[in-house]
This record gives structure tokens, C-alpha cells and sequence, in this order.
């Protein structure tokens, strides 16, 4: 298993422009996490899902869009970018509470994105 | 809502314990869960409690009291690769599927 993947490592972008972070995962995992983390600072949840074609905002939601039509694959939209968005994004992935190892959060490596 | 609690930051000695708090406030309770992130790399998983009392896993143990709203992770014979951030993290009521977490605590091992 390669577990959650991310791409790409890194990446800067031009203020206003848009582009697609990428995350897979290959553990069959129902629920799918983006989380943002600024220096020094916490994890903030962007968007998460359930299941494919299910998505729910989270705590930071505002710039960004997310879809998710396939159980392994949940991509990361960012329109108009703005400096504030400059940070590492986490994908996390898990299996279903109450299965066995529902507890575990798995975490991709992150992106790590600048936009000047 | 939920609102956690943590100390920013820490220093303990090799070979030493140390204890990181976390306090939380949520209306209902879906367990707690702590996390290791060093530096530059994602979070891995420590431990989930869901029950009272202290659950141990090899250096690491993690304590919970749900009365109280209070959790601690305790770090045995520290080694200096425990140097990382170690983040609380409590679902809201209603929201098991969403995990939030808190802003960490940066334990720095000192020789």
C-alpha cells in the first residue's frame, strides 16, 4: 500500500491564479480529509467526505472547493489564489468509525504552497 | 463548538518524563486523539481514547478524564527524536466524521 499521496510536494502560484491539489489514497477509505496547517500553527479542516459524492465543509472552507467522485481520489481546488492561502495542505484519510482501525487518521506527506 | 487547550511549547531532558495537558471543552464527547508531527513531516497517529483512565502503549501513554474535560500524554525515557509537536484532537457532537485539532505542543529533548 502506498497509503495517502499527495502531489505536488510543492508549488507556488500567482495571486489569482487556480490550480488542483491532488490526493489519493489506497486503503479503500470512506472518509477523506484537506486540512491546512500555517507556521507554527495548528491543523485547520478545510473540507472533508464521507464517501464518494459526499463532501461537507469544515472549519476554514472559504477559497477553495472539493470534489470527490471516486473512493480513492479527493482533489483540492483553489480558485483566485490570494496570499493567505500560502501554508501546507494535509490530506488525511480514514476508515469508517466503529470498523476496525476507524481511529486512525492516515496522513499524506503535504504540499507545501506559496502564492506570491 | 469545541475549544482546546495545550501549552505552546515545552523543554525536558533526555532519558526524562514528561507530561503534555490538554484540556478541551465540547458539547458531547467522541474520544480524543493524540498526534506526533516533527518538523517539516505529517502527523501520526498516537492514541485515541474513548474511555476514563490511562491506556499504555510502549514509552507513550495517554490519560483521559471525561468529567474533568482532560487529557495528558505522557512521554517516558525520552529520547531525543521525541522532539516534535504533539496535537490534541477532539470530534464535535455530531461530528464524529470531522476531526479537529488543536494547535499542538512543541516538546523540544534537550541532552
Amino acid at each position: 500500500n502506498a497509503g495517502v499521496t499527495q502531489t505536488p510536494k510543492f508549488h507556488i502560484l500567482k495571486i489569482g491564479q487556480s490550480m488542483t491539489l491532488q490526493c489519493t489514497q489506497d486503503m479503500n477509505h470512506n472518509y477523506m480529509y484537506w486540512y491546512r496547517q500555517d507556521p507554527g500553527m495548528g491543523l485547520k479542516l478545510i473540507y472533508y467526505s464521507v464517501g464518494a459524492g459526499i463532501t461537507d465543509k469544515g472549519e476554514v472552507p472559504n477559497g477553495y472547493n472539493v470534489s470527490r467522485s471516486t473512493t480513492e481520489d479527493f482533489p483540492l481546488r483553489l480558485e483566485l489564489a490570494a496570499p493567505s492561502q500560502t501554508s501546507v495542505y494535509f490530506c488525511a484519510s480514514r476508515t469508517s468509525p466503529g470498523l476496525a482501525g476507524g481511529d486512525t487518521q492516515y496522513f499524506g506527506p503535504g504540499t507545501r504552497l506559496t502564492v506570491l | 463548538g469545541q475549544n482546546i487547550d495545550q501549552p505552546t511549547e515545552m523543554t525536558a531532558t533526555e532519558g526524562a518524563i514528561v507530561q503534555i495537558n490538554c484540556t478541551y471543552q465540547t458539547s458531547g464527547f467522541n474520544g480524543l486523539f493524540w498526534y506526533q508531527q516533527h518538523a517539516g513531516e505529517a502527523p501520526t497517529f498516537l492514541s485515541y481514547n474513548v474511555l476514563d483512565g490511562l491506556e499504555e502503549k510502549g514509552r507513550f501513554s495517554s490519560f483521559l478524564s471525561r468529567s474533568k474535560g482532560y487529557s495528558y500524554l505522557l512521554l517516558k525515557e525520552l529520547q531525543m527524536k521525541d522532539s516534535a509537536s504533539y496535537l490534541c484532537a477532539v470530534p464535535p457532537s455530531g461530528g464524529y466524521q470531522k476531526v479537529t485539532f488543536g494547535t499542538g505542543t512543541k516538546l523540544q529533548v534537550i541532552p
